[in-house]
């Protein structure tokens, strides 16, 4: 089958601190891999997203390489700010047909000042 | 134009009422989405619309119907709703003119419709 596990939140970390939200998938075929963030009260924002093995998505400072051997999508961040406190979400896509995006659980971040 | 836009933001209705939820894009995009949010919850997959026709419907109960009248614009009429059925109702769009609407195509979401049952 097709899934994504996220680890556990909530996350938090003070400002200037590294961070690194774990996800691994399950997929049939050959997945897209996307990160999507929401911040509070409002939907979801594409933050990022790899089509293939080793291809690195990055976005205003976030970054996360498709790791076909370790089936993974870590997303990283050098530096969080305040502004970064979001829920984050894992999502893949297959060529299925079914026109549908396999979401993780979320990861709640907060970063404090 | 990337923009998905949901309307209203916010709505609270009585179990007795019958309200619709509309979502609207022109980025051209030949696929769109109902999903459901609970709280703490990742979205949950409502309605597939492709090309203006409903592909998926992931087993929602009949209170719920969606409609799509053109390309650009998705309803998700409501009649009859439980207080369980409160959530952030989100719309999405993929799929540009000319693309195959598969494993590359990423998803535009919506801001969300609130939607309160009481």
């Amino acid at each position: 089958g097709n899934s994504v596990t996220q680890m556990e939140g909530p996350v938090t970390l003070s400002e200037e601190a590294f961070l690194t939200i774990n996800c691994t998938y399950t997929a049939t075929g050959y997945p897209s891999l996307f990160w999507y963030v929401q911040y509070p009260g409002e939907g979801l924002q594409l933050l990022l997203k790899a089509t293939k093995a080793d291809d690195k998505g990055s976005n205003k400072g976030f970054e996360a390489t498709y790791r076909k051997e370790t089936t993974s999508f870590h997303l990283e961040k050098g530096s969080v700010q305040v502004s970064d406190s979001a829920v984050y979400f894992c999502a893949l896509r297959i060529e299925s047909g079914a026109n549908n995006l396999f979401f993780g659980t979320g990861t709640r971040l907060t970063v404090i000042p | 134009d990337t923009e998905v836009t949901q309307t209203p933001k916010h709505l609270v209705m009585g179990m007795t009422n019958k309200k619709s939820l509309k979502c609207e894009q022109h980025m051209g995009h030949r696929a769109m989405y109902w999903y459901k949010q609970k709280a703490k919850k990742p979205p949950e997959l409502m309605f597939v619309y492709s090309y203006e026709k409903l592909s998926i419907n992931e087993s929602v109960p009949s209170r719920f119907s969606p409609e799509c009248p053109n390309s650009s614009l998705l309803n998700l009429h409501l009649h009859a709703l439980q207080p369980e059925d409160s959530a952030l109702y989100l719309c999405a769009s993929s799929g540009r003119p000319g693309q195959i609407i598969g494993v590359n195509t990423e998803a535009f979401f919506g801001q969300g419709t609130r939607l309160t049952v009481v």
